[in-house]
């Protein structure tokens, strides 16, 4: 069975302080790895697909790496607004879109 | 581009009741998935619909049904209503290929009372 953990549950940040969050999967023949950001009351926020192991993507503060059996979101210089729940998802080889999430990051960056 | 809309957005209703709820995907995505979100579980994937057909299903009660019209508005119904399907229930649309990004509404905050 397809899961997804993901550390640490919740991460306090100051205002630049660079890090990173991690999701862990377990999966046989991985078709995608998503990250998605979840504001307050509002659906997740699509930010990246990565494909396969090695592949990094780019987008403002962040960068998503991926790996044969995790995948890292690096934040640098966050600032107060990057403050949000990151989830991760992965979809098997199973035909249709079945995406298996991970519990969430939530990330508070104080000014 | 419009994005995923879903209706209403917030709903309460009593236990035994059933309920239907909306989703309008983004123009040209074919496929459209339905997730039940709450605190203790996380997001759980209920079901797709690609082309009018059921292409996956979740773990999910036969109580939890949906439907995708030839426009590729989906509706998803909850029959006798109980305590437990209290959550925010999020609808994903693609353009339907298997590693291609969902998009997600902002939801149905469903209350069971």
């Amino acid at each position: 069975e397809d899961q997804v953990t993901q550390s640490p549950e919740a991460l306090r940040l100051q205002e630049g302080e660079s890090s990173s969050l991690n999701c862990s999967y377990t999966v046989s023949g991985l078709r995608g790895l998503f990250w998605y950001r979840q504001d307050p009351g509002k659906g997740p926020e699509f930010l990246f697909t990565l494909y396969s192991a090695g592949e990094e993507k780019e987008k403002e503060r962040l960068k998503a790496t991926l790996t044969k059996k995790e995948s890292f979101l690096h934040i640098t210089a966050p600032k107060p607004e990057d403050s949000a729940t990151y989830l991760c998802a992965v979809q098997g080889p199973n035909y249709g879109q079945n995406f298996v999430f991970g519990p969430g990051t939530r990330l508070s960056v104080l000014p | 581009k419009a994005g995923v809309t879903q209706t209403p957005r917030y709903l309460i209703k009593t236990r035994g009741q059933q309920v239907t709820l909306s989703c309008s995907p983004i123009s040209g995505h074919r496929s459209v998935s339905w997730y039940q979100q709450t605190p203790g579980q996380g997001l759980q994937f209920l079901f797709e619909y690609f082309s009018e057909t059921q292409r996956n299903k979740g773990n999910f009660p036969g109580r939890f049904s949906g439907r995708q019209f030839s426009n590729s508005r989906s509706e998803m119904n909850v029959s006798t209503l109980e305590l437990g399907d209290s959550a925010l229930y999020l609808c994903a649309s693609s353009l339907g290929g298997q590693d291609q990004p969902q998009h997600f509404g902002d939801g149905t905050r469903l209350s069971i009372l």
